[in-house]
């Protein structure tokens, strides 16, 4: 079957803009999570959503991210007035459920660049 | 707070040789660990997964252990070939923070030469 997909694949944005990312996890799971890969900081976790729930989302850098779910499917992550720190790539992973023995698999990200 | 660490952070080897990549976790409290690898420009594919009950995973030339006691995993390539030239990241599920999060290392960029 279909993985888990996002979109757009790139984005260039001027900063102060705002941006929204989407995330396509696989049919029928019901875990989903946002990641940010950028120089010099690794990957870090962003927000966990079970459901349309979002039961963690302590990674979020500031109140200029948000993300939300419906439909226990697509989510998407708004950052208002985008800063130049905000560029990388954003992954997003879903898993058929949210217990821990799960394994996540990732979609290809979209890289945010921000000028 | 859980920290991983990869080891090392590059590494080229003629194709052919057998090689190990080296992971460290400071907290053994995790669930499983996770071995993925990413190339450039691309997301991540899972390579290994090893519940924290289990010693080891095989996958074709691929083989991961765990000694999650001691807050240590290595993954074993046989056989390299210029196709495994990728960064390869381990990523922890902390108990800490109920398993709802992957903590990642930093990777190790592997580059194999024919």
């Amino acid at each position: 079957g279909a993985g888990v997909s996002q979109s757009p694949s790139n984005k260039v944005t001027e900063k102060g803009k705002d941006v929204e990312l989407r995330c396509d996890p696989i049919s029928g799971h019901t875990a989903l999570y946002w990641y940010r890969q950028s120089l010099g900081q690794g990957l870090e976790f962003l927000i966990y959503f079970q459901g349309n729930s979002a039961p963690d989302k302590s990674g979020l850098p500031s109140d200029r991210f948000s993300a939300e779910r419906t439909g226990g499917s697509v989510s998407t992550l708004t950052i208002q007035r985008t800063q130049q720190e905000d560029s990388a790539v954003y992954l997003c992973a879903s898993s058929l459920t949210g217990l821990a023995a799960y394994e996540q698999y990732f979609g290809p990200g979209t890289r945010l660049t921000v000028t | 707070k859980q920290e991983v660490t990869q080891i090392p952070a590059a590494l080229s080897v003629p194709e052919g040789e057998n090689l190990v990549l080296n992971c460290s976790f400071t907290d053994s409290a995790i669930y499983n660990l996770q071995w993925f690898r990413q190339d450039p420009g691309k997301g991540l594919t899972s390579l290994l997964l090893i519940q924290s009950s289990q010693r080891e995973q095989t996958s074709g030339r691929l083989n991961a252990s765990l000694d999650k006691s001691s807050g240590r995993s290595t993954l074993y390539i046989a056989a390299s070939q210029p196709g495994d030239s990728a960064t390869y990241l381990c990523a922890v599920r902390p108990v800490e923070t109920s398993g709802s999060r992957l903590t990642f290392g930093e990777g190790t960029q592997l580059t194999v030469n024919p």
